[in-house]
This record gives structure tokens, sequence and C-alpha cells, in this order.
């Protein structure tokens, strides 16, 4: 089982560009939760998909967005990057239907904003 | 509103002593409550988890919480800390309905020989 899997795991961009980052769920999970940890702090919670349809969302602009595939995988965009959108995006994966079980989490994706 | 408070932001602990780390929650039902562990660029690995029943909690390497309800706490010990357990350390809390996830600053920890 390869656990959650992020993809890239480094990436610089230039303020205003766009990115996309991609996250393959694990084995059997069907609920992707994505968060955005800045240097320093505790990771934020940014959206949640299951279904294919954002069920949750944190306090994050509509600069944000994501996708959820049929395969479950899932890809959150940001659109317009500022500075302050330099962060590690954790990725984490549960099945939907099991109470009592824990989110596993990805290894992240380092974004910096130049 | 969920959220977590974790007091101490750093904390230097000795190889062999024993470690507490702190975490109080906010949360109007009862939560599910977690600890995390992060190395410096990785990713999150969970230490352990309280979702109901006995209220200490058994951990990997060596780990183990208490949740206290009327204190609204769910402290992090280890008896005997070893090197490799310099890391980050971030309490959550959820609730299983929606598995939000709320976390807190988090503590660093480091060990001295």
């Amino acid at each position: 089982d390869a656990g959650v899997t992020q993809s890239p795991t480094h990436l610089i961009k230039t303020r205003g560009q766009q990115v996309t980052l991609r996250c393959s769920p694990k084995s059997g999970h069907d609920t992707v939760s994505w968060y955005q940890q800045a240097l320093g702090q505790g990771p934020q919670f940014i959206f949640q998909y299951y279904e294919e349809e954002e069920r949750q969302r944190g306090n994050f602009p509509d600069r944000f967005s994501g996708h959820q595939f049929p395969n479950y995988s899932s890809e959150l965009n940001v659109n317009a990057l500022l500075l302050g959108d330099s962060a590690l995006y954790l990725c984490a994966s549960r099945r939907r239907d099991l109470m009592n079980t824990e989110a596993f989490f990805g290894q992240g994706t380092r974004l910096t904003v130049v | 509103a969920q959220s977590v408070t974790q007091p101490d932001i750093h904390i230097t602990v000795s190889e062999g002593a024993s470690l507490e780390l702190r975490c109080n929650y906010s949360y109007g039902a009862t939560p599910y409550l977690f600890w995390y562990v992060q190395s410096p660029g990785q990713g999150l690995q969970l230490l352990l988890k309280y979702f109901s029943g006995d209220t200490l909690v058994q951990g990997i390497k060596g780990f183990e919480a208490e949740f206290k309800r009327s204190q609204s706490s769910f402290n992090l010990r280890k008896p005997s800390v070893h090197w490799s357990d310099a890391a980050e350390y971030f309490c959550a809390v959820g609730a299983w309905v929606d598995y939000k996830l709320s976390f807190g600053a988090g503590t660093t920890v480091t060990v001295r020989a």
C-alpha cells in the first residue's frame, strides 16, 4: 500500500501565476482533504472532497479551488499566487463510511512563491 | 468553533528524561483528538488518537495521552525520550461527521544528550 501520495514534492512559482497540486489517496479511501501549513504554524484546513464535490471549506479565498476525480484522486488549484501562499500543502485521506478511523497524510508539496 | 491551544512553543528535554506536551481544545461536542509528529520538511505521522472509551490511550513510539473532559485537555507523555523524538508535535481536534481537523500551532521538542 503506497499510502497517500502527493506530487510534485517541491515547486517554485512566480507571483500571479497559477499552480496545480495533486493527491492520490490511500487505497480504499474516498474522502480527500487539503491543508495549508505555513512555516512555523500548524496545518489549516482548506477544503474536503467526497463524491467529487466540495463538502467542507475552511477560511480560504476563492483563489483556492479543487477537484476530485472518479478514482478519488484530487487536485488543488491556486490562482493569482501571492507571496503568502508559500507553504507546505498537505493532503489527507480517509474512508468516509467508517467511524473511529483516522486520516492519513501525505508527505506534502512545498510551494514557494517568488 | 473548534480550536486547539498548545501553550508550549518549544521544550528542551534531556535524553532519557520524561516528556509532557500540553494540549487544550475547544469543541462543542465529544471530540476526536489526535497527536501528530512532524520531522523537518515531512508530512504528519499519527502518534495516537482518541475517539471514545478509555481516556488513557497508547500510541506508537512509547507515547501515551490522557483525555480529560473536565479540563478540555489531551496531554501527550513519554516516560523516557530518545534523541530521535526531536521533532514538531501537533495536537488536533475534529468530529467524525465532517472530519475537519483543527490543529494547534505545534510544540518543537529538542532533545539534548
